[in-house]
């Protein structure tokens, strides 16, 4: 089975703080994933790794890096923590080839005081 | 109008009952389609990808329509365990690493 691991379940942290949220998968998967999962709006893109030290903006990326340095972990960093950024933090993997399913870790759950 | 659009429900069904959920998607040339289920503060976990001709799963069957833009998905024979959200997933063309989520459709099978 895929497994995806987030290094966290909860944190709270407080504004101005920077964040670090770790992810591991061990699929060996090319392309990885940071999303956050606010109520009504579903889940938005924030950073998407191709390949290690690879990486593209998704659809809400300002407020927030990423870092993979190796192709197991993809790491998200909240620069300068605000409480908007307040959510739900998902990280996926999927293989680079093939149907293209993703797999989630648990979560992080953040909240920005 | 949205991507990808899914009615949130909830639907509150009987234990025993069929109950059908659409999501309809805006991109025509979208290639991959998925549900996912979601219990509540958990992750997504992957019901079944949607093939052109249909798809079934024990209770769940799977269906994709092109012509009209939407995924269905039937769930017979409702379990309590079916109790949760499930997101509808479109991916767009090939090569891209674009997935649209719905926001959800909940359900909630009754004793």
């Amino acid at each position: 089975d895929v497994k995806v691991t987030q290094s966290s379940r909860y944190l709270v942290k407080r504004t101005g703080e920077k964040v670090f949220l770790e992810c591991v998968q061990d699929m060996d998967h090319e392309n990885m994933f940071w999303y956050r999962q606010d109520p009504g709006l579903g889940l938005r893109l924030i950073y998407f790794s191709y390949d290690v030290k690879m990486k593209e903006k998704g659809d809400i990326p300002e407020g927030y890096s990423v870092s993979r340095e190796k192709k197991e972990r993809f790491s998200l960093i909240l620069e300068s923590a605000s409480t908007n950024q307040t959510s739900m933090y998902l990280c996926a993997s999927r293989s680079g080839t093939g149907i293209y399913i993703q797999y989630f870790g648990a979560g992080t759950r953040l909240s920005v005081l | 109008r949205k991507e990808v659009e899914q009615d949130p429900g909830p639907f509150n069904v009987p234990e025993g009952a069929t109950v059908a959920f659409n999501c309809t998607y805006s991109n025509s040339a979208s290639q991959s389609f998925f549900w996912y289920r979601q219990d509540c503060r958990k992750e997504p976990k992957l019901l079944m990808s949607v093939y052109s001709s249909g798809n079934e799963d024990g209770r769940f069957t799977a269906q994709l329509n092109r012509a009209s833009q939407y995924i269905s998905l039937l769930i017979r024979d409702s379990k309590l365990s079916d109790s949760a959200t499930y997101l509808c997933v479109v991916k767009g063309t090939s090569g891209t690493y674009k997935y649209i989520f719905g926001t959800g459709t909940r359900l909630k099978v009754l004793a």
